[in-house]
């Protein structure tokens, strides 16, 4: 099969402090790494693509100071959230693209700022 | 317009039934479909994916794709409660990431 990780799972941060969400592909190298956000009941919303050692692709309205993008590795990319505050409480979920059509997702992430 | 409209239902059908799933797309570049199943909670599972025109079966499941009329459906033969969940659709266009629909939240009772 082809298994996206993320973690953590969940995490409850204060309001200013950073946080860093991992997404790995487990048994295949991602050519791709996308990142997505999504609020309760609504669909999935992209917030950026990223390439492995390339600069991340950040869709309209995303900023790209406030959420990091790393993709270090075929496997591995990291989206840190900088001076997070209670609006960017959501489910943050990564895919892993292993052609450029089929898209495995990670099993999200659920950030809460308080 | 979206390029891929989904009804977000909630559809609710009785054990056993068949459940047809529908989306339209306006972009007729897409050449993938994909149909993901999101469970309450969790990331969006790959269910199946069809290129061009025709049906792709996988047990319970058949994805059908109407280039002519831009309509995708899911099929799902003797649904089970575990199928209730809401279900994704996707187009895809080489070198683009995958447009999403809202998904559609199917409930299936025993």
């Amino acid at each position: 099969g082809a298994v996206v990780s993320q973690h953590p799972s969940r995490v409850i941060c204060k309001s200013g402090t950073s946080v860093k969400i991992e997404c790995r592909s487990l048994d295949f190298q991602a050519t791709t790494m996308f990142w997505y956000r999504q609020f309760p009941k609504q669909s999935l919303m992209l917030m950026a693509t990223s390439n492995e050692g390339s600069k991340a692709t950040y869709e309209q309205g995303v900023e790209k100071d406030k959420f990091l993008i790393n993709h270090a590795s075929l496997t591995l990319s990291t989206l840190t959230v900088t001076s997070a505050h209670p609006e960017d409480s959501s489910f943050y979920i990564c895919s892993a693209a292993r052609d450029s059509y089929e898209q495995y997702f990670g099993p999200g992430t659920r950030l809460t700022v308080t | 317009q979206k390029e891929v409209e989904q009804d977000p239902g909630p559809l609710s059908v009785p054990e056993g039934a068949i459940v047809s799933l529908n989306c339209t797309y306006s972009n007729s570049a897409f050449q993938y479909f994909m149909w993901y199943r999101q469970y309450s909670r969790k990331g969006p599972e790959l269910l199946m994916y069809t290129y061009s025109s025709g049906n792709k079966e996988d047990g319970r499941f058949t994805a059908q794709v109407d280039k002519s009329s831009k309509y995708i459906s899911l099929f799902i033969r003797d649904s089970q409660p575990s199928d209730s969940a809401t279900y994704l659709c996707a187009g895809y266009q080489a070198g683009t990431a995958l447009i999403f629909g809202k998904g559609t939240t199917l409930s299936v009772s025993s």
